[in-house]
């Protein structure tokens, strides 16, 4: 069964707008990525937050972590049409070598609309 | 500058007709992972490489098997391919080093079976 459980589904939202999607998981983790698709392409890796930090920026993303809850949160703020696209978080599963495989959630597909 | 690259990125084959995609990569990367994606759906892991050091996930069927002759190459053979097989396939490499957990994922293959 799939790690992460994400949602919305499905948002959309105008140009200018914040978009947040959120991530929620079952276990505990090492770390917890955001990936993005474009429609029919390879999958993008946005940003890693490690299971001790709390909240992390790059660019116009912003991710958070709450452990407790077991969920993370990816917010797009000021967004773009070319921000169209599929958005996974995905938890990883650390293998004793120093490498890990990832458990991705559902997804969440934003149509951003000029 | 495609560090991940897939061929081809679309194939059709006949149910039953055994097919091959693959992958290259030219990252020097230790790890190599097959992705199956359906429509709509999370990238589900087949399995991976570490090195030459073949992982199968527990639940991919045996009608999918994997060879990696060499560090940059990689491929997913199937067997006899069903109807149930149409996906996208996607290809994925990484370091496989304690401080580095990205995965870097090609543009993948859409296989359709008729």
């Amino acid at each position: 069964s799939q790690q992460g459980e994400e949602d919305p589904q499905a948002l959309s939202i105008q140009e200018g707008e914040n978009a947040t999607m959120n991530c929620s998981y079952k276990t505990s983790i090492n770390n917890l990525q955001w990936y993005r698709q474009n429609s029919g392409r390879g999958l993008v890796h946005l940003i890693l937050i490690r299971s001790n930090e709390r909240e992390k920026h790059s660019g116009r993303l912003r991710v958070t972590l709450d452990t407790s809850k077991k969920s993370s949160s990816l917010l797009i703020t000021a967004s773009r049409a070319a921000d169209t696209a599929s958005y996974f978080c995905a938890t990883d599963w650390a293998f004793s070598g120093g490498y890990n495989k990832l458990i991705f959630g559902a997804g969440t597909r934003l149509a951003v609309h000029p | 500058d495609a560090m991940v690259i897939q061929n081809p990125r679309y194939q059709v084959t006949q149910f039953g007709k055994p097919v091959t995609l693959s992958c290259s990569q030219t990252l020097n990367h230790n790890v190599m992972y097959w992705y199956q994606q359906k429509s709509s759906q999370a990238p589900k892991l087949l399995f991976h490489y570490y090195d030459k050091d073949f992982n199968n996930e527990a639940d991919t069927p045996d009608n999918f098997q994997s060879r990696r002759p060499n560090t940059s190459f990689c491929f997913l053979d199937i067997r006899s391919p069903g109807l149930g097989d149409a996906a996208m396939y996607l290809c994925a490499t990484s370091r496989g080093s304690l401080d580095s957990y990205e995965q870097y994922f090609g543009p993948g293959t859409r296989l359709t079976v008729t």
